[in-house]
């Protein structure tokens, strides 16, 4: 089974600032993709940022990027420059490249951005 | 492209009703899957589909039924609603494996009174 844990409810961040939200995931398969999914006010799930656990460097979208250590099975989100934009919860998620593809959740962070 | 399409947005239903849930996407997308959201929580899977005709059992698949009659809809049927199914309902889709991401509906707010 899979697991992901959020360990941190709610987090803020002056504007302009760099936040890092927290992942942990837990698995015993290799083949495994990670994900950061935005969801705003509107309720929309917007992805952020996936990773591919063979991969070794962190992937980057811009002002977001990852800390991938796959060792310690941590997935965290880095937010540079944040934006009023970047209010929203934010959900880690693992996928394992086989059968139904299902997303695993963790329960979300909801970010506060401070103008 | 529309993208992933959900109806209704919001829905009050009363204890012991039905109804389905309406999910279309418009991307030739073989996957398919319903998540349900509870109040402070991720998203658990209901049901997923991975193709016309071949549908099977999520998370938390207790109340509810689906069907996958065609590549592009994907409707979720409560048949006898129950206070415990008040919950925001996400449906999403995507190419399949290999890590595809998956493609999200805006959602319903379903509440059962």
């Amino acid at each position: 089974a899979q697991t992901v844990t959020q360990s941190q409810p709610e987090m803020s961040v002056q504007e302009a600032e760099t936040v890092t939200l927290s992942c942990t995931y837990d698995t015993s398969e290799s083949d495994y993709y990670l994900f950061w999914y935005k969801q705003p006010p509107s309720r929309q799930m917007i992805l952020v940022i996936r990773q591919e656990a063979y991969k070794q460097q962190n992937a980057t979208e811009n002002r977001f990027s990852v800390n991938f250590q796959k060792a310690a099975k941590s997935f965290s989100l880095k937010i540079s420059d944040s934006q009023l934009g970047d209010a929203a919860m934010y959900f880690c998620a693992s996928q394992i490249n086989f059968g139904n593809e299902k997303l695993t959740f963790g329960t979300g962070t909801r970010l506060t951005i401070i103008p | 492209n529309a993208g992933v399409t959900q109806t209704p947005k919001f829905r009050i239903l009363k204890i012991g009703q039905s109804m389905t849930l309406q999910c279309a996407q418009d991307m030739n997308h073989n996957y398919m899957y319903w998540y349900r959201q509870d109040p402070g929580m991720g998203l658990k899977l209901i049901y997923y589909s991975v193709g016309a005709g071949i549908t099977d059992k999520g998370e938390v698949p207790n109340g509810y039924n689906v069907s996958r009659s065609t590549t592009e809809d994907f409707p979720l049927r409560l048949e006898l609603a129950a206070p415990s199914q008040t919950s925001v309902y996400f449906c999403a889709s995507s190419f399949g494996q290999g890590g595809q991401p998956q493609h999200f509906g805006d959602g319903t707010r379903l509440s059962i009174l």
